[in-house]
């Protein structure tokens, strides 16, 4: 079984259109994260949540907002595409405390075209 | 930015212990050190973490220096499908934020 899953793998649009990415957990985990892997391959936190509460957002453009309807389940929703927003999205999640490490989903591929 | 240093690529031959280095000269004592690494195409994996002593787990060995400043991931005996960007990575307990570098990008030779 898969323990982080996003779809979908690819998504390939157009500028100024919105999009969502989803992405569950079956881990049990408490926490859960979008990072944002770019061209160069730097891999940068976005977003975490820790029980559906937002903790970590760092300073992503507010056309990009996550949403948590349960602990499981964290979704990214990005409104008017942007060319610059063409990258791998990656979620990921972990226990709530301590030093447990974090455990990645795959990867979207969104291409912006 | 990463607070650790590492080699930008390596290689090893297949069968051979992979030891892979990196440099955390301005841990402070509260900061565990973190590996993960990367196979094309897929999300980070976690491979192993340690706070002081010596680690190991079914994936690696891990081995901290005395003063913390530096350690080394060991991947006991490498295969083509070890592969991969080695991410070094220090991180508070408790702090969610995960700071990745540019890691080394270990070529396993046939």
């Amino acid at each position: 079984d898969t323990a982080v899953s996003q779809t979908p793998k690819y998504l390939v649009t157009q500028m100024g259109n919105d999009k969502s990415i989803k992405c569950e957990q079956n881990l049990g985990h408490d926490t859960m994260y979008w990072y944002k892997q770019d061209s160069k391959k730097f891999l940068k936190i976005m977003f975490s949540y820790n029980n559906k509460e937002l903790i970590i957002n760092e300073t992503v453009p507010n056309r990009f907002s996550p949403k948590s309807p349960d602990k499981a389940h964290l979704n990214l929703h990005i409104n008017s595409l942007e060319l610059g927003d063409s990258a791998v999205y990656f979620c990921a999640s972990s226990q709530e405390t301590g030093v447990q490490p974090q455990h990645f989903g795959d990867g979207t591929r969104l291409s912006i075209l | 930015d990463a607070k650790t240093t590492q080699p930008p690529s390596m290689d090893c031959a297949e069968g051979r212990a992979a030891n892979l280095p990196c440099n955390h000269s301005t841990i402070s004592g509260n900061e565990y050190v973190y590996w993960y690494r990367q196979i094309h195409s897929q999300g980070p994996q976690y491979i192993i973490h340690g706070l002081k002593n010596n680690e190991t787990n079914e994936m690696a060995s891990l081995i901290i220096t005395e003063d913390r400043k530096s350690s080394t991931l060991i991947l006991p005996h490498a295969t083509l499908r070890d592969t991969a960007v080695y991410y070094c990575i220090v991180r508070v307990a408790g702090d969610d934020k995960i700071i990745f570098g540019k890691g080394t990008r270990l070529h396993i030779l046939p």
